[in-house]
């Protein structure tokens, strides 16, 4: 009964590859996001999807590109994959109200580009 | 715009003492506040949240109380386990769908 799930959880490749990560939410939740954690764990948003619709961009690289098939999934595919992206990357949901954002957080990917 | 500063770490600690890390933040209006906790090798966990001014959240032992005056939300635990060892993540949020921003994260070791 996992709520909001990620695959891969461990990414290892080379430099010039492109990648997904996908993720997938059961909560029910109409928003979710890609946050950038790095190695010195500090966490940043990248996108955030509402209802499959595009809400937040924050300055990415285009070599990242978001897409929602539905409101249950959010999948992360980059290309031309640099020594940079390293990181753990943070798929989160939530249901947005007047009074809060609680956002429930996925178990992370870890990729390693070499 | 808005921004969460937390203590830095690593906080070492003995089993059974009492912990604070520190959390102020800068924001327009009248965000939540919030507490995330990562334990090693894991995702982030909500811990616990406030989401206006003088709300006190609380879970597992932990509290900490939305300060609007003081534009801060502490958290504070009175006796820790080696369990507990784990970064501790203070955030901010507005509502309808916007994004949390995090502070730096403040990693905890309790030692027995």
């Amino acid at each position: 009964d996992t709520a909001v799930s990620q695959t891969p959880k461990y990414l290892v490749t080379q430099m010039g590859n492109d990648k997904s990560i996908k993720c997938e939410q059961n909560l029910g939740h109409d928003t979710m996001y890609w946050y950038k954690q790095d190695s010195k764990k500090f966490l940043k948003i990248m996108f955030s999807y509402n209802n499959k619709e595009l809400i937040i961009n924050e300055t990415v690289p285009n070599r990242f590109s978001p897409k929602s098939p539905d409101k249950a999934h959010l999948n992360l595919h980059i290309n031309s994959l640099e020594l940079g992206d390293s990181a753990v990357y943070f798929c989160a949901s939530s249901q947005p109200s007047a009074r809060s954002n609680t956002q429930y957080f996925g178990p992370g990917t870890r990729l390693t580009v070499l | 715009g808005n921004s969460v500063t937390q203590m830095e770490g690593p906080v070492t600690l003995s089993e059974e003492a009492f912990l604070t890390i520190n959390c102020t933040y800068t924001a327009t209006g009248y965000p939540s506040l919030f507490w995330y906790v990562q334990y090693p090798g894991e995702g982030l966990q909500l811990l616990l949240k406030a989401t206006k001014a003088d709300d006190k959240g609380s879970n597992k032992g932990f509290e900490a109380t939305y300060r609007k005056e003081t534009t801060s939300f502490h958290l504070e635990k009175g006796s820790v386990q080696v369990s507990d060892s784990a970064v501790y993540f203070c955030a901010l949020g507005k509502a309808a769908g916007n994004k949390l921003t995090f502070g730096g994260g403040t990693r905890v070791l309790v030692k027995p």
